[in-house]
């Protein structure tokens, strides 16, 4: 089944303590993203990928790392987590033709205190 | 740059009413648009989509029109149900762009 994994889904951690959400796509996509969803801000891009060890800042990067060293994983990296970054986080690959339509994964609730 | 507006809401409607969510855009070119559904506690997935002026995008019984003259993709559905509860993303992608354009989204609650 084609999809996108991310892992954990749910996650409560504290300030400043190093983080990582894994993202994972078996379609062999080469662009991928993520993003995180607010109330009332709708989706916003963290970071995305064109392909392996090619990443680029989206909208609202500041806080956030990203590596692609293989074509189906693009890690979300958060070194020293704050509250502001309390939110739903969703990675999103994006097929190869047009009209490249998105597949998103199930997301991932963090909360930090 | 590119951007999508959509309505506002929650939108909120009795079973089997008709829905309209409303949609417009501003891009240069011709984009492809599309419209995303997300269920409670899920990702997006994509509802329908169109790649050129005046397609018909369909899914589910779901319908949208891609107007150049109006710069508009709303959504419609005759007869909606509960399960259609869900918020609902328009977004575009820019002629010559890999990376899509979201609007903020509009929650529709279905009730029996």
């Amino acid at each position: 089944e084609a999809q996108v994994t991310q892992n954990p889904r749910y996650l409560i951690t504290v300030t400043g303590k190093k983080l990582t959400v894994t993202c994972s796509q078996n379609m062999n996509h080469e662009y991928m993203s993520w993003y995180r969803q607010d109330p009332g801000l709708g989706l916003r891009q963290i970071y995305y990928s064109m392909n392996v060890e090619v990443t680029d800042k989206g909208d609202v990067p500041e806080g956030y790392k990203v590596s692609r060293k293989e074509k189906r994983n693009f890690p979300l990296i958060l070194e020293s987590p704050s509250p502001n970054q309390t939110s739903l986080y969703f990675c999103a690959s994006l097929t190869s033709d047009s009209p490249y339509e998105q597949y998103f994964g199930p997301g991932t609730r963090l909360t930090v205190t | 740059g590119d951007s999508v507006t959509q309505m506002e809401g929650p939108v909120t409607l009795s079973e089997e009413a008709f829905l309209t969510i409303n949609c417009t855009y501003t891009a240069t070119g011709y984009p492809s648009l599309f419209w995303y559904v997300q269920y409670p506690g899920e990702g997006l997935q994509l509802l329908l989509k169109a790649t050129k002026a005046d397609d018909k995008g369909s899914n589910k019984g779901f319908e949208a029109t891609y107007r150049k003259e109006t710069t508009s993709f709303h959504l419609e559905k005759g007869s909606v149900q509960v399960s259609d509860s869900a918020v609902y993303f328009c977004a575009l992608r820019a002629q010559g762009s890999y990376i899509p354009t979201f609007g903020r989204g509009t929650s529709l609650i279905v009730h029996p």
